[in-house]
């Protein structure tokens, strides 16, 4: 069926390096969302994009979206303890009638001193 | 309210007694979305209700899952005859005010612990 898929499921750096997520779909999308889930919390949005090669920058943060529309990913420059989380994107998929909005299997970034 | 709301926030229940969980979603939302998540696990789809067609169904692991949702407002999860491996979070999110931004927003999460 029709999937999103991220790599690596987990990574563990010093702060101070550089991370990054990717997320792979088996159907073009729409659009590519990103989700941050702090430990305990709940996901809360971080971006959408929308246009094909697309990127945009929060910060420390780099998003982008690939050519074909079925991939994206998503880099941290120069992490601090205050990225730590599990990191989804998530993109809608066709079921039927309606298009709903899958999420990736996501990325647990763990950062330490 | 502001923001999407659950209840109750922790439910602790014996195995094979049904639990009723709840969600209010941001006014307006025509989406709502069902999830459950494991202790360190992602987040794993449950059902999806959009407007008024027919629920998005093909996440509910067993027939002891069901959901409700009045209109665009309030849903309810219920679970019977709960089971130890249905011990976990469970999320709901809204989205979808038209016009409005198209991210999904999450409650709080109901921790559920079957014992």
């Amino acid at each position: 069926g029709q999937q999103v898929m991220q790599i690596p499921q987990y990574q563990h750096v010093q702060e101070g390096e550089d991370f990054t997520t990717y997320c792979n779909s088996s159907t073009t999308l729409s659009n590519i969302q990103w989700y941050k889930q702090r430990p305990g919390g709940h996901p809360v949005f971080l971006i959408q994009l929308v246009k094909s090669g697309e990127v945009k920058k929060q910060k420390r943060l780099t998003f982008q979206f690939g050519e074909a529309k079925k991939n994206s990913s998503l880099h941290i420059t120069a992490t601090q303890t205050t990225d730590v989380g599990t990191y989804f994107c998530a993109g809608p998929l066709n079921t039927g009638t309606a298009s709903k909005l899958t999420f990736g299997t996501g990325t647990r970034l763990q950062v330490t001193l | 309210g502001a923001g999407v709301s659950q209840s109750p926030s922790n439910k602790v229940t014996e195995k094979g007694k049904d639990v009723e969980l709840r969600c209010d979603p941001i006014s307006g939302h025509t989406a709502l979305y069902w999830y459950r998540q494991r202790l360190g696990q992602g987040l794993e789809f449950l059902i999806y209700f959009q407007g008024n067609s027919a629920p998005d169904k093909s996440g509910l692991p067993s027939d002891r899952f069901s959901a409700e949702r009045t209109g665009e407002s309030v849903s309810t999860l219920t679970i019977q005859r709960t089971q130890q491996e249905d011990s976990a979070v469970y999320l709901c999110a809204s989205s979808g005010l038209p016009g409005g931004p198209v991210e999904q927003f999450f409650g709080p999460g109901t921790r559920l612990t079957v014992l």
